[in-house]
């Protein structure tokens, strides 16, 4: 089935040590996103990709990072985890139309989920 | 004040219950709302989105009032099934790729 797939599902890394999760789809979504949702709250986006063009967050930590090298692809870099980046790590797809009217864009489609653990 | 919100909950109802959740939203010029449902530990998917004129999908009922920027989920007959977090969104934008902002969730409990 066409899905979006997370790797890994879940991840422990020490304070400071860089970590990279990975965000595959076979959907051929133009619009990929990355959110990070801690405990009991909303999803908080980071920054998305249309096509290949990059959308920070203004509120986005320098710490993250992230790279979409083709369509299916996209990666979420922790460069130096601190505590308080254990979260879940979302990432999400979607359509927007040819015409960038956006016809059916706001659907999501989301990954399960990477979860992160900072030790 | 947060863009959207919700009441957190727990709301714990019995099998056979109607429960309704309430979200508001502070952007007036939003133009797109839906409903996602979120299990314990996994994914938002999209329950339902929400039109002007209200919706309704089998035992789920959304409605919008923009005069007061609230949507409303309607869940009749509950199921132990429908126990899981119900997160209201909210599109700045009339469509596109518009950035999606979530509510933290209203968490559901359903019992025997």
């Amino acid at each position: 089935d066409a899905m979006v797939i997370q790797n890994p599902r879940y991840q422990v890394t020490q304070f400071g040590k860089p970590v990279t999760l990975s965000c595959s789809q076979t959907l051929n979504h133009n619009v990929m996103y990355w959110y990070q949702q801690k405990s009991s709250q909303a999803p908080k986006l980071l920054f998305h990709y249309y096509d290949k063009d990059f959308n920070n967050e203004a509120d986005t930590p320098d710490n993250f990072q992230s790279r979409r090298p083709n369509t299916s692809f996209c990666f979420l870099d922790i460069r130096s985890p601190g505590l308080g980046d254990a979260a879940m790590y979302l990432c999400a797809t979607s359509r927007d139309g040819p015409d960038g009217s956006g016809s059916g864009a706001n659907v999501l489609t989301f990954g399960a989920g990477s979860r992160l653990t900072v030790l | 004040r947060k863009e959207v919100e919700q009441d957190p909950g727990p709301f714990n109802v019995p099998e056979g219950a109607t429960v309704a959740f309430n979200c508001t939203y502070s952007n007036s010029a939003s133009q797109s709302f839906f409903w996602y449902r979120q299990d314990c530990r996994k994914e938002p998917k999209l329950l339902m989105s929400v039109y002007s004129s209200g919706n309704e999908d089998g035992r789920f009922t959304a409605q919008l009032n923009r005069a007061s920027q609230y949507i409303s989920l309607l869940i009749r007959d509950s199921k132990l099934s429908d126990s899981a977090t119900y997160l209201c969104v909210v599109s700045p934008g009339p469509g596109g790729y518009n950035k999606l902002i979530f509510g933290a969730g209203t968490r559901l409990a359903v019992h025997p």
